[in-house]
């Protein structure tokens, strides 16, 4: 079966512009998260996707980032407008849904999409 | 979700065993250990949990103490490409408050050696 897809891989752009990464899940996954990981620091959770539901956005970090899941299938994570600390790597993940068995709740990850902000 | 505890890095031989450790000391009843890996360039990449049970499986073993404040992750036979980022983390399960998002600390680089 096809893993998680990100596009694009690399994205650099300078600040006050816009960015849109997509994230293909799994086919069947209901559950997708986006996560990210700013230079030296951990890798951060943002937000978590049911379906075409938000689920939590606890990980947001400001209203400069809007993730959107329409129609239940890809999402796309749009930075506008880009900062330098935005800078980093953003991983999508997706998982069965969470009414399984908990060992189908395995998160997947993609390769991730590399942001530098200039 | 429950904090863990995770040496900042370890090294292993070719062909021995590499154990992991990892403190969790707060974990409560209904909260799992997950073990996940990054191996560089790539995105994380599950390996193996459990609850209170010792666990197997074609990648790792996984040991957790009897009081479940700490665990250890066994990659028998550490090869070159075993060479990544280890993370302990703590989830809870189904029905919980943490059930979906995972929680990743600065985990254990883990060096193979030839």
């Amino acid at each position: 079966e096809a893993g998680v897809t990100q596009f694009p891989s690399h994205s650099v752009i300078e600040k006050g512009q816009t960015v849109t990464l997509r994230c293909d899940p799994i086919s069947g996954h209901d559950n997708l998260y986006w996560y990210r990981r700013v230079m030296g620091k951990e890798i951060k959770f943002l937000l978590h996707f049911v379906k075409e539901s938000k689920q939590d956005e606890s990980g947001m970090p400001n209203n400069r980032f809007l993730a959107e899941r329409t129609g239940g299938t890809y999402s796309t994570l749009k930075v506008q407008p880009a900062e330098l600390e935005d800078s980093g790597v953003y991983f999508c993940a997706s998982s069965h849904s969470l009414t399984r068995r908990l060992a189908y709740n395995e998160q997947f990850f993609g390769p991730g999409t590399r942001l530098t902000v200039l | 979700d429950a904090k863990t505890t995770q040496p900042t890095s370890m090294d292993c031989a070719e062909g021995r065993a590499a154990n992991l450790p990892c403190n969790h000391s707060t974990i409560s009843g209904n909260e799992y250990v997950y073990w996940y890996r990054q191996i560089h360039s790539q995105g994380p990449q599950y390996i193996i949990h459990g609850l209170k049970n010792n666990e197997t499986n074609e990648m790792a073993s996984l040991i957790i103490t009897e009081d479940r404040k700490s665990s250890t992750l066994i990659l028998p036979h550490a090869t070159l490409r075993d060479t990544a980022v280890y993370y302990c983390i703590v989830r809870g399960f189904l029905g919980g408050t943490s059930y979906g998002k995972l929680t990743f600390g600065q985990g254990t680089i883990l060096t193979v050696h030839p």
